[in-house]
């Protein structure tokens, strides 16, 4: 069964430096989908970044970045430049190709220090 | 583009009646749709996964029988909570998957409350 990990409940970072959240992830296949949502305050999921397998470039939004190592199954998100709304629940999720649903992680709950 | 709306938003229930909530999607046809549990501080639980026009899935451990749901057109689903009791009490999310992208759009979630 695939499963996803995210190894770190909590995580807090002051405003406008850089945190990494680490996921990692379990499965046989060779062809499937990564992603992080967000699920700040509102409980509203955004998704912040997706990667596919099989694109060895790692996925970039803007201040969101991950880096994406097939080999170890590992999948972290790094947010640069903090800010006071990137506080949030940030859920790594995980699709294989053909398959419809999504498996998340845990989540790791971020807080931004002013 | 790629919204899904979910209401109600919140909603308070007597023990022993049923609740219905629906998931619109409102500007793309949503071929499969998702339910979601989320106890406070957790991750999201799939509880099906309903695809229009045929039954839903249920994960393992998913009472069919309490959480009816129905997807009978490409823009909506719901979900019904049948003779609803307080530990069903919980917050509901439905999601849909966005068609040739492989990516997912959210509702914005039900508080159930059942007294």
């Amino acid at each position: 069964a695939q499963t996803v990990t995210q190894s770190q409940p909590e995580m807090s970072v002051q405003e406008a430096e850089t945190v990494t959240l680490s996921c990692t992830y379990d499965t046989s296949e060779s062809d499937y989908y990564l992603f992080w949502y967000k699920q700040p305050p509102s409980r509203q999921m955004i998704l912040v970044i997706r990667q596919e397998a099989y694109k060895q470039q790692n996925a970039t939004e803007n201040r969101f970045s991950v880096n994406f190592q097939k080999a170890a199954k590992s999948f972290s998100l790094k947010i640069s430049d903090s800010q006071l709304g990137d506080a949030a629940m940030y859920f790594c999720a995980y699709r294989i190709q053909g398959a419809q649903k999504l498996v998340f992680g845990q989540g790791t709950r971020l807080t931004i220090n002013p | 583009g790629a919204v899904v709306s979910q209401h109600p938003s919140r909603v308070i229930c007597k023990s022993g009646t049923s609740v219905k909530i629906e998931c619109r999607s409102l500007d793309f046809q949503a071929t499969t749709m998702f339910w979601y549990r989320q106890f406070p501080k957790k991750s999201l639980m799939l509880m099906a996964t309903s695809n229009e026009g045929s039954k839903a899935t249920y994960e393992q451990g998913v009472e069919k029988d309490k959480f009816l749901i129905n997807h009978a057109s490409l823009t909506l689903s719901t979900l019904t909570v049948t003779s609803a009791h307080p530990e069903d009490s919980s917050f509901y999310i439905c999601s849909a998957s966005l068609p040739a992208n492989y990516g997912y759009t959210f509702g914005s979630g039900t508080r159930l409350t059942v007294v």
